[in-house]
């Protein structure tokens, strides 16, 4: 059973700060991996999507990277911002799963001005 | 249309009543997701279609819940006699080639 895990649960950064989210899976033999975003009450903005085929997909400030062996993606985001502040979710597609999401819990990101 | 629909974006339902919550799908998209999330972040897959036709119920809580993807109408999620702890966000995907697309949510709650 594929298991999802992000780490910090939750981050609190200056403006202007680099910043690295982490995510880990249990069972690498994914399709692909993505990236969301979630405002408070709000639903989930796709952000990345690497196929397993990737190492790394880039949009604007941030950049994902994807090392399917050793199961794990991590999250960068440049120069953050109080508008970055937001709940980030990783999920996976495993091979195994009937093509459903498997979420990790997140991480709370608080940019502070 | 070009984005997931969910309606009602909010549901209140005393214990034990029935609730029912639906889903139009982006056109053209094959596949159909349900994801509840409860407590702050934990989601929950529930269930999904291919076209009308169940293609993984694994997560479905089968005594209570149930669900249809009728040609030329929204998918729905029902649930009848709701517990305090249904309450929660559901939400709906659809896809394709293993890439989903997300509704706006419907908030669930239970009193």
């Amino acid at each position: 059973k594929q298991e999802v895990t992000q780490i910090p649960a939750a981050l609190s950064v200056p403006e202007g700060e680099n910043l690295v989210l982490n995510c880990s899976f249990t069972d690498s033999a994914i399709y692909n991996l993505q990236w969301f975003r979630q405002d408070p009450g709000k639903g989930l903005t796709s952000l990345l999507l690497i196929q397993s085929s990737q190492r790394e997909q880039t949009s604007g400030r941030l950049n994902a990277s994807l090392d399917k062996s050793s199961g794990r993606s991590t999250l960068y985001i440049a120069a953050s911002q109080p508008g970055d502040s937001a709940t980030y979710l990783c999920a996976v597609r495993t091979e195994t799963s009937g093509s459903r999401l498997t979420f990790g819990e997140g991480t709370q990101l608080t940019v502070n001005p | 249309g070009e984005e997931v629909a969910q309606t009602p974006k909010h549901l209140v339902r005393g214990e034990g009543q029935k609730a029912k919550l639906y889903c139009a799908p982006i056109k053209g998209h094959s596949y159909v997701f349900w994801y509840q999330q409860v407590l702050k972040n934990e989601f929950k897959f529930l269930i999904s279609f291919q076209n009308e036709n169940v293609f993984d119920e694994t997560g479905m809580p089968k005594e209570r819940f149930s669900a249809k993807c009728l040609p030329n109408s929204p998918c729905s999620l029902e649930i009848q006699a709701t517990k305090l702890e249904d309450s929660a966000v559901y939400f709906c995907a659809s896809g394709e080639s293993r890439v989903e697309f997300f509704g706006p949510g419907t908030r669930l709650t239970v009193l």
